[in-house]
């Protein structure tokens, strides 16, 4: 079956290191997202990518970074310099034309202490 | 940036009651999707409203899209425990790919 997998579940990470986030999919979509969520708070566009080796902040990019070295992956990573890291980070693709709906992976809760 | 903003931020309803969100912007919508998000869940697509005034239907959720194309709506009507979550509009910025989600509305319905 077709999907996007984030890993893992669940994540813990001390403050100050840095931390890698995974996304992973198989639907052949150019476009990918990374949105984070925070507790009875709507959706926030950290990054997103139209084509591989291009992409774009969203309206919260500082202290976050990404790549996109393959059309199936596009790894977020977020570092010690994100104030408030801990939230619940959906990564999400789309077929790239417009208009098209996005599919979102199942998430991973990242809790920074 | 564009902001989407939603009203309600929380709805609780007694079972069989109806249901509306409301999804405001200051600037002109391009294409408006509906999602939604159970408890504990990722956000799934319900529909994309296109047109100025369009209006559609799927069984007892009706979308409607503002002639001005600055405001949509999702009307349930008698709600049930299934329809239990946070409802999410989203622009599409014409000629990007960019997808700006509104505040969301948390539905909880009481049996």
């Amino acid at each position: 079956d077709g999907g996007i997998t984030q890993s893992p579940k669940y994540l813990f990470r001390k403050e100050g290191q840095n931390v890698t986030l995974s996304c992973e999919q198989n639907l052949n979509h150019d476009a990918m997202y990374w949105y984070r969520q925070d507790p009875g708070q709507g959706l926030r566009l950290i990054y997103y990518s139209q084509i591989v080796n291009d992409f774009q902040k969203g309206d919260i990019a500082e202290g976050y970074s990404v790549s996109r070295e393959k059309k199936e992956s596009f790894p977020l990573t977020v570092t010690s310099a994100q104030k408030n890291p801990t939230a619940f980070y959906l990564c999400a693709s789309s077929p790239g034309t417009e208009p098209s709906t996005l599919h979102f992976g199942n998430g991973t809760r990242l809790t920074v202490t | 940036g564009q902001q989407v903003m939603q009203i309600p931020q929380y709805q609780h309803v007694q079972e069989g009651e109806d249901f509306t969100t409301y999804c405001n912007s200051s600037t002109t919508l391009s294409n408006i999707q509906w999602y939604k998000q159970r408890p504990g869940g990722h956000p799934v697509f319900l529909i994309q409203l296109v047109k100025s005034g369009e209006v559609k239907k799927q069984k007892r959720l009706t979308f409607q899209f503002g002639e001005a194309k600055k405001n949509s709506s999702l009307h349930i009507t008698a709600t049930q425990t299934t329809d239990v979550g946070t409802y999410f509009c989203a622009d599409i910025t014409s000629g990007t790919y960019k997808y700006i989600f509104g505040t969301g509305t948390r539905l909880k319905v009481l049996a």
